[in-house]
């Protein structure tokens, strides 16, 4: 079945140091992915989207390119702030927004001053 | 966004009880809710979908006799944990998606409950 698969962390930078976090995902269709963030205490944030191949979902300075070839959509930042500390999942749906999620097992980021 | 909020946030409870989690859309009409379950360190795994007014679609492996839901309102789910045992202790989370016109939203995610069994 699909499947999305998500760098270990957590993960620990400094303030201003690039970010990648990479997922990859199996799916037998052509499913739209996602980059969801939950900060502490809060629900799941939808970060940004891609839904077709060569699509870049972009949004508060993260990006992450829809790339078939290597079924990849690794989010990147070029310089991270103490407040993107926080959870980040990758996701896909192979059906539409109004059905279901799968989700990676989420990567905690946590970015020191 | 729209905001979903989740009732409560954290329970404790003990073993062969009862514990019912609302799931609220406090600014939008949510035609369908997600219920998810979450395991330390663990992917989001979705239980069930509920769309208004009719039952609800459980996924393969969740027994839908011990995760009720009911979604009798374009506004509220819920989701009644029965006979609860320590197992059944995990973090549950809810979304909720609607109509934005002809369109369907995203899922928009609550903040979740924390449910210990003891």
């Amino acid at each position: 079945g699909d499947s999305v698969t998500q760098m270990e962390g957590p993960v620990t930078l400094s303030e201003e140091a690039f970010l990648t976090i990479n997922c990859t995902y199996t799916a037998t269709g052509y499913p739209s992915l996602f980059w969801y963030v939950q900060y502490p205490g809060e629900g799941l944030q939808l970060l940004l989207k891609a839904t077709k191949a060569d699509d870049k979902g972009s949004n508060k300075g993260f990006e992450a390119t829809y790339r078939k070839e290597t079924t990849s959509f690794h989010l990147e930042k070029g310089s991270v702030q103490v407040s993107d500390s926080a959870v980040y999942f990758c996701a896909l749906s192979d059906r539409g927004r109004d059905d279901k999620i799968i989700f990676g097992k989420g990567t905690r980021l946590h970015i020191l001053p | 966004g729209a905001v979903v909020s989740q009732h409560p946030s954290r329970v404790i409870c003990k073993s062969g009880t009862s514990v019912k989690i609302e799931c609220r859309s406090l600014d939008f009409q949510a035609t369908t809710m997600f219920w998810y379950r979450q395991f330390p360190k663990q992917s989001l795994m979705l239980m069930a979908t509920s769309n208004e007014g009719s039952k609800a679609t459980y996924e393969q492996g969740v027994e839908k006799d011990k995760f009720l839901i009911n979604h009798a309102s374009l506004t509220l789910s819920t989701l009644t944990v029965t006979s609860a045992h320590p197992e059944d202790s995990s973090f549950y989370i809810c979304s909720a998606s609607g109509l934005a016109g002809v369109e369907v939203t995203e899922q928009f995610f609550g903040p979740g409950t924390r449910l210990t069994v003891l």
